[in-house]
């Protein structure tokens, strides 16, 4: 599976949208890119999934690059609740079900 | 539902004694997995289940056992605990009919050997 960067932390302020980048330029065609998040002690959970095409649903909106080698997880109102490790997964479908987590991002929303 | 429980919640080890980490899905999921947490870092996966009967290596085998019990349950076993086993224990399931896109994990089991 292609490797992922993130920045280690960012900040928004509460109603903002948050902009969260993810590097994935030796991704391959068969790869989707997956966001899940990690608030503190619970267990991650999943936001949102997207092979080509932007995708949105209630929690979130994920943009991908047209050559598919970075994305944008968008968290349109932010709220202090959104305080967590956001991670940016790249995974093909063969990869035997697996998800390899890297080092996230961790995004403080501020009042 | 209850979606993915864990059991226990928290347990304290001495070296070289032995427990069984429980996880339990009710979503009749056929992907299983096992992770775990060190501080600071992301999770690595140890062991998976991809159907009932069969289980693979993940990135961080070494020092585990597990069993796929049932459709419903995989549980996770320390032979021999080490100080380097002391991590948060996440258990996921997920539903191969669907792609296996979402993993649903449990709430964690925090591991301490001293």
């Amino acid at each position: 599976d292609a490797k992922t960067t993130q920045p280690p932390s960012m900040d928004c302020a509460e109603g903002r949208a948050a902009n969260l980048p993810c590097n994935h330029s030796t991704i391959s065609g068969n790869e989707y890119v997956y966001w899940y998040r990690q608030i503190h002690s619970q267990g991650p959970q999943y936001i949102i999934h997207g092979l080509k095409n932007n995708e949105t649903n209630e929690m979130a909106s994920l943009i991908i690059t047209e050559d598919r080698k970075s994305s944008t997880l968008i968290l349109p109102h932010a709220t202090l609740r959104d305080t967590a490790v956001y991670y940016c997964i790249v995974r093909s479908d063969n990869a035997g079900n697996m998800l390899t987590f890297g080092g996230g991002t961790r995004l403080m929303v501020k009042p | 539902n209850a979606g993915v429980t864990q059991t226990p919640k928290f347990q304290v080890l001495k070296t070289g004694q032995s427990m069984t980490l429980q996880c339990a899905q009710d979503m009749n999921h056929n992907s299983m997995y096992w992770y775990r947490q060190d501080p600071g870092m992301g999770l690595r996966l140890i062991y998976y289940s991809a159907s009932e009967g069969t289980t693979d290596k993940g990135e961080v085998p070494n020092g585990y056992n597990v069993s796929r019990l049932n459709k419903r349950e995989f549980s996770l076993r320390l032979e021999s605990a080490a100080p380097s086993q002391t991590s948060v224990y996440f258990c996921a399931s997920s539903d191969r009919d669907r792609g296996d896109y979402e993993q649903y994990f449990g709430p964690g089991t925090r591991l301490t050997v001293t």
